[in-house]
């Protein structure tokens, strides 16, 4: 069965400083990978995600993130973080199709930026 | 926008009543996807439909049906309705069947509270 684990239920970072969101997944065999973030009061919305090619992955925002296989791990960074980065965050994965599965996502991980 | 729009934003109804819930997707997506989010389960899913039928189901309960018509909208039913039912309710689309690596957009949700 595929998981996704983010070990941290919540991450502070200053404004200007650069943030890390972590996700660990687990598939049995190759990761479809997503990022999704969600406002207060608003659905989520999706960032970037990874399939294949170059393990690291551009998105929306300014964010990014770089996957690792040997790790398992699908991190989230930016290099200046925004008070208005300030959101949860959900880590997601599906694994590559050899049938049908559907997308699993983590508990989430909260972002407080800081001015 | 993500151009999924959900009906209603919110819900007040009382233990044991049924209420439905109802998605348009995104313009030409076939797929809609249906979660939960409650603060103790984090983001559950519940049911995918491509094209008007039935294709995953997650964890949903007996209580809990959907569909999808013709038009493809979706509607999510719940009854018997149980204070433990209280939640945000989100649908989701994507333009094939999750087979493939298409990212899937949310829409701003409806939050049930049962009382």
């Amino acid at each position: 069965a595929q998981s996704v684990a983010q070990p941290e239920d919540q991450v502070n970072v200053a404004e200007g400083n650069p943030l890390t969101v972590k996700c660990t997944y687990s598939v049995s065999g190759n990761p479809y990978l997503f990022w999704y973030v969600q406002y207060p009061n608003r659905g989520l919305q999706f960032l970037l995600k990874y399939i294949t090619g170059d393990n690291l992955v551009k998105g929306s925002y300014g964010f990014e993130a770089e996957f690792n296989k040997s790790q398992t791990s699908f991190h989230l960074k930016k290099p200046s973080a925004l008070v208005s980065d300030s959101a949860l965050y959900f880590c997601a994965v599906r694994e590559s199709p050899s049938g049908y599965s559907t997308l699993t996502f983590g508990k989430g991980t909260m972002l407080l930026v800081s001015p | 926008d993500s151009g999924v729009t959900q009906t209603p934003k919110h819900l007040i109804t009382a233990t044991g009543q049924r209420v439905t819930l109802r998605c348009s997707p995104r313009s030409g997506d076939l797929s809609v996807y249906w979660y939960q989010q409650s603060l103790d389960q984090g983001l559950q899913f519940l049911i995918h439909y491509y094209n008007g039928e039935e294709r995953a189901k997650g964890n949903i309960l007996e209580r809990f049906s959907a569909q999808q018509f013709p038009d493809l909208h979706s509607e999510l039913n719940l009854s018997s309705l149980e204070l433990g039912d209280s939640a945000l309710y989100f649908c989701a689309s994507s333009d094939r069947t999750s087979g493939t690596n298409n990212e899937q957009f949310f829409g701003p949700g409806t939050r049930l509270t049962v009382l």
